[in-house]
């Protein structure tokens, strides 16, 4: 069966700006998991969505928000980007949320 | 959820096999270890994970501790497409941690022809 997909892939944006980025999880996959990877930080847990319904999140400001979607399929959308947001973007889709977890490709996003 | 300690770098042979070791010496009773890894530019990959007893699949086997302090990821016959940072993670089943995985730095393990 098809994977998780992410889109865009890449994405360039300037500071001030606000970003959109999708996730389609696998079919029958109900929980879906934000990260944010940097050289720096590594790989960060961002939030999970289960049926429609934020159920957990991580320690990164407001700016950060997302949503999913009756089919599962989520967003998550950045506000007033700064330079420090540059950083690849990965989801993640499982069954119920505390079962292994598939990863998309992720987007990378630069702010310029 | 448990910290987990892994040395940063280990290279392995091609066709040799690749042992990865982990501590978790805090590990609680309902933990679980699950080990993942991120091939350069792409998203993390499940390999595995286990409770107590030792786990296999066609990736790896999961050798697990008896107290449950460590644990072992081995990958048989290490490939050259086995290069790769290898996570391991330790994470209660359901609870607060739902869809949450805290990856630490990692052990980029390089096989060498």
């Amino acid at each position: 069966k098809a994977g998780v997909t992410q889109t865009p892939r890449y994405l360039i944006k300037t500071r001030g700006q606000q970003v959109t980025l999708s996730c389609s999880p696998i079919s029958g996959h109900r929980s879906v998991s934000w990260y944010q990877q940097t050289p720096g930080q590594g790989l960060q847990f961002l939030f999970e969505y289960f049926s429609e319904t934020q159920r957990n999140k991580g320690n990164f400001p407001g700016r950060f928000s997302g949503r999913q979607f009756s089919n599962s399929r989520s967003e998550m959308n950045v506000s007033t980007l700064e330079l420090g947001d540059s950083a690849l973007y990965l989801c993640a889709s499982s069954r119920e949320g505390h079962d292994e977890q598939f990863f998309g490709p992720g987007t990378r996003l630069t702010v310029l | 959820d448990a910290k987990t300690t892994q040395p940063p770098s280990m290279d392995c042979a091609e066709g040799r096999a690749a042992n990865l070791p982990c501590n978790h010496s805090t590990i609680s009773g309902n933990e679980y270890v699950y080990w993942y890894r991120q091939i350069h530019s792409q998203g993390p990959q499940y390999i595995i994970h286990g409770l107590k007893n030792n786990e296999t699949n066609e990736m790896a086997s999961l050798i697990i501790t008896e107290d449950r302090k460590s644990s072992t990821l081995i990958l048989p016959h290490a490939t050259l497409r086995d290069t790769a940072v290898y996570y391991c993670i330790v994470r209660v089943a359901g609870g607060t941690s739902y869809g949450k995985l805290t990856f630490g730095q990692g052990t980029i393990l390089t096989v060498h022809p």
